[in-house]
């Protein structure tokens, strides 16, 4: 069971570049998630979507973009790196919306900008 | 606006119970429940929702009060596997936004 997958594991950006995080489901779920986790601190939501071609904006969406072209995947981009998109990023997925279906979350992709 | 979870951390011998609070200044429809050992992804616990269905763990209870928009997680009986951190969620929505947002955080730590 895949679950939730997350690509890259770890990664290092230099300020103003640019990359995109990978994240595939397979479990067929409608509703897919972005959150970003400081050192010590809770999740927060940057970007959702709740099916193929429909997204829209978190908490913090400021400096990320998403696109979702298929159910299975939702990866998040980063324009401009700056060091305060230093974080752990999580992806997640779930059946229902957020508040009625458990979220199922991917490994996290640590991104350091330097 | 983001719930507020007390206590913040907590320390327990094998054994012992503990109780975590999850308290929102808006109105909850549904709770949820978190944990995150160190380094690793949040692991869902429980879902509470408003009328009072209830699903999730076997050995960990909670409880959700709508009316004072607070939630409890009862561990009983801890075990060392119980450490980690534990994140109320809950959603809503602002202007229009929806937001999903998780609580505070507790520390937990069980000691032999």
């Amino acid at each position: 069971n895949a679950g939730v997958t997350q690509t890259p594991k770890f990664r290092i950006l230099k300020i103003g570049q640019s990359m995109t995080l990978q994240c595939t489901q397979d479990m067929n779920h409608n509703y897919m998630y972005w959150y970003r986790q400081d050192p010590g601190m809770g999740l927060k939501l940057i970007y959702y979507s709740v099916g193929a071609g429909i997204t829209d904006k978190g908490e913090v969406p400021n400096g990320y973009n998403v696109s979702r072209s298929t159910t299975e995947d939702f990866p998040l981009r980063l324009e401009l790196a700056a060091p305060s998109q230093t974080s752990v990023y999580f992806c997640a997925s779930s059946s229902g919306t957020g508040g009625q279906q458990p979220q199922h979350f991917g490994d996290g992709t640590r991104l350091s900008i330097l | 606006q983001q719930p507020v979870q007390s206590p913040q951390a907590v320390i327990l011998r094998e054994g012992e119970d503990a109780v975590i609070n999850c308290s929102s200044s808006k109105a909850l429809y549904s709770v949820h429940w978190y944990r995150q050992k160190h380094g690793e992804a949040p692991v869902f616990l429980m879902i509470l929702l408003k009328g009072g269905e209830q699903k999730g763990h076997e050995k960990i209870s909670a409880s959700f009060n709508e009316k004072k928009q607070q939630s409890s997680l009862y561990l009983t009986a801890s075990q060392l596997s119980y450490s980690g951190t534990y994140f109320c969620g809950t959603e809503g929505s602002t202007s229009g936004t929806y937001k999903y947002i998780f609580g505070t955080g507790t520390r937990l730590k069980v000691l032999a």
